[in-house]
């Protein structure tokens, strides 16, 4: 099992561009939960897709988009890049099993389980 | 505010001590989470604690739930230079995502 993978390792970009990156769940997952790590300090949730739909989002401008596959993998695009943007982002992919009041939540006996993370550097 | 602070922020031990890292929330956790990253890299995950007065262990890294279920700790017996890192601690909030706190960077030297 291959785990969670994400893709690419490393990307450079320029302020305004536009950058795509890629997420494998691990075997088995259904849900992908996408993070921002700055330096230093802890992740922050951007959203999280199941069933090819964006069900939660955090404090993230429309600038930060995402989609997610029948394989349920799943993609972060990120138009108009700032400097801010520059950042460790996770993939992290789970098992949703648990609906509490019509809203998907974490299965309360299952653990996220994280990919390695690409290094965004914008210039 | 940071909804869960993490202490020390920083810690330098000796090989061999023993060290302890707290995870406090200012609510009610429903499941909590810790993590270990090396620099620049994923997470791994270590355990969850999900009831309150949960105790759980893994090879010499033991966690803790407190009853009020508002904080945890970690504790790290005899370390060595393999427990280096960044811990983190996550909370599930009963909402589908977790929240992290900005986590511990531990240094072990020989």
């Amino acid at each position: 099992d291959a785990g969670v993978t994400q893709s690419p390792t490393h990307l450079i970009k320029t302020r305004g561009q536009q950058v795509t990156l890629r997420c494998s769940p691990k075997s088995g997952h259904d849900t992908v939960s996408w993070y921002q790590q700055a330096l230093g300090q802890g992740p922050q949730f951007i959203f999280q897709y199941y069933e090819e739909e964006e069900r939660q989002r955090g404090n993230f401008p429309d600038r930060f988009s995402g989609h997610q596959f029948p394989n349920y993998s799943s993609e972060l695009n990120v138009n108009a890049l700032l400097l801010g943007d520059s950042a460790l982002y996770l993939c992290a992919s789970s098992l949703a099993n648990i609906w509490r009041d019509s809203t998907l939540s974490l299965a309360s006996n299952t653990e996220a389980f994280f990919g390695q993370g690409t290094r965004l550097t914008v210039v | 505010s940071q909804e869960l602070e993490q202490s020390p922020q920083s810690l330098i031990v000796q090989e061999g001590k023993n060290l302890t890292i707290n995870c406090t929330s200012s609510k009610t956790l429903y499941g909590l989470y810790w993590y270990k990253q090396k620099y620049g890299e994923g997470l791994i995950f270590l355990m969850m604690l999900q009831k309150g007065g949960e105790e759980k262990s893994h090879e010499k890294i033991t966690a803790k739930l407190d009853e009020k279920k508002q904080q945890s700790s970690l504790h790290i017996t005899a370390s060595q230079p393999s427990h280096a890192g960044i811990y983190l601690c996550g909370a599930d909030r009963d909402t589908d995502k977790l929240i992290f706190g900005t986590g511990t960077r531990l240094q072990v030297f020989p």
